[in-house]
This record gives structure tokens, C-alpha cells and sequence, in this order.
């Protein structure tokens, strides 16, 4: 079974602050995306990457860059944390052809930005 | 850009009776077509997925039906109990080209006993 493990549940940061979010998955699939999830607005895509040191933007990037150095690690980087950044964030995976696979996800991290 | 659209955003209905949840979505390259549902505190799973190829499919109480020309699919769950409420999403995807990765809002269905 897919397993996506993020390294926190909840986290609580300052404005201003660097913050890191990490995603491992053991599934070696190719894809990893980074999902912000906030009431009313669903799922929306941050970034995601297709393979070791490439990346695509989604929908939100600004505010956030990502970092694979590894295939199975995937991290979100919130540059100078501010508090409209407070939301839950999700990881997922998939494989290569991940048009018609689905997405496999963490169990979320619930940030706040104080 | 693309855009997806999901309806009822809530639903309620009583246990044993049928729910049905619609996907709206536009674009055309869009073939592959999956239910999530988000327990809640929990991450969101698959529950069904249907591809282009197909216009039906079934497995146990949940279905999933697929109008390509008028480019929408629908989750159908009969017999409702309890442990279906949840929140559920649509995600259409092409599966060549510049994925989109864009997921509906999500429909809160509330099953009451």
C-alpha cells in the first residue's frame, strides 16, 4: 500500500519565519504535488514535480518555492511566513503517468501563522 | 483557464436513500475522471475512477457516470449509511499534454439517521 508521511501534523510559525513542510513517499512514483486546502476553495495545487530537481508551478505559487532532491522526498518551503499562509497543506503522489493515476496523499499538515 | 465545477456543495440526505453529485468541467482533453472522498481529520482517497473510454462503472453502492459531449461525470452512492458522510471531490485530468492538476470544491454530504 501507498504510504505518503508528512513529517508534522500541526505546526505553528511566526510571521516572517522560514518555514518547512516535508513529504517522504515509498512508493517511487515520479510525481509529487504540494495542495493547499482551505473551506469553499476545495484542493488547490501549489506546485508539483515530475522528477529530481523539476518542478512546476500550480495554481498558488506565490509565496512558496519546492525543493527534490531526493525522488521519494518532496518539501514546500514557505519563504517569510505570512498569516494568509494559515491552512491545511497536503502531499501527494503519483506514478509517471500520473494523468490517469490517482493522486495517493499525506494525512495533511495544519500550519498557523501567528 | 480550466475550470471545474462541482454541485450540490452540501447535501443532506436520509440513510438509505440515494445521493447523486455532479462534476462540471471544461476542458476537452480531460479523459480520466476520479472521486475522492475526504473523511473528516482524514486525507482524501479514491473511491471510484472512470476513464474516457467507458461511459459507466460500478463497484458496490457507488457508481460513476460519464457524459463526455456535454463534459461532466457524476458520483451516484445508493443505499446511504452513515459512514458515507464525508466530503467529496472531483478531479478531471488529461492524461497527455501540460497536466492540470484542478480539483472540484468539494460536495459535504451528511448522511442522517
Amino acid at each position: 500500500d501507498v504510504k505518503v508521511t508528512q513529517s508534522s501534523r500541526y505546526l505553528v510559525k511566526r510571521t516572517g519565519e522560514k518555514v518547512f513542510l516535508e513529504c517522504v513517499q515509498d512508493m517511487d512514483h515520479e510525481n509529487m504535488f504540494w495542495y493547499r486546502q482551505d473551506p469553499g476553495l476545495g484542493l488547490r495545487l501549489i506546485y508539483f514535480s515530475y522528477d529530481v530537481k523539476m518542478k512546476e508551478k500550480g495554481d498558488i505559487p506565490e509565496g512558496y518555492s519546492v525543493s527534490r532532491e531526493k525522488k521519494e522526498r518532496f518539501s514546500l518551503i514557505l519563504e517569510s511566513a505570512s498569516t494568509n499562509q494559515t491552512s491545511m497543506y497536503l502531499c501527494a503522489s503519483n506514478p509517471l503517468s500520473g494523468g490517469n493515476q490517482p493522486q495517493h496523499f499525506g494525512d495533511g499538515t495544519r500550519l498557523s501563522i501567528l | 483557464g480550466e475550470n471545474v465545477e462541482q454541485h450540490p456543495s452540501t447535501l443532506s440526505v436520509q440513510e438509505g436513500d440515494s445521493a447523486v453529485i455532479k462534476c462540471t468541467y471544461s476542458d476537452s482533453a480531460s479523459n480520466y475522471f476520479p472521486w475522492y472522498k475526504q473523511e473528516l481529520g482524514k486525507r482524501p482517497q479514491l473511491i471510484i475512477d472512470i476513464r474516457s473510454n467507458v461511459g459507466e462503472k460500478k463497484d458496490q453502492r457507488i457508481a460513476v457516470t460519464l457524459n463526455k459531449t456535454a463534459k461532466h461525470f457524476s458520483l451516484h452512492i445508493t443505499e446511504t449509511q452513515p459512514e458515507d458522510s464525508a466530503v467529496y471531490f472531483c478531479a478531471p485530468t488529461r492524461t497527455s499534454g501540460t497536466y492540470k492538476y484542478i480539483f472540484g470544491t468539494g460536495t459535504r454530504l451528511k448522511v442522517l439517521a
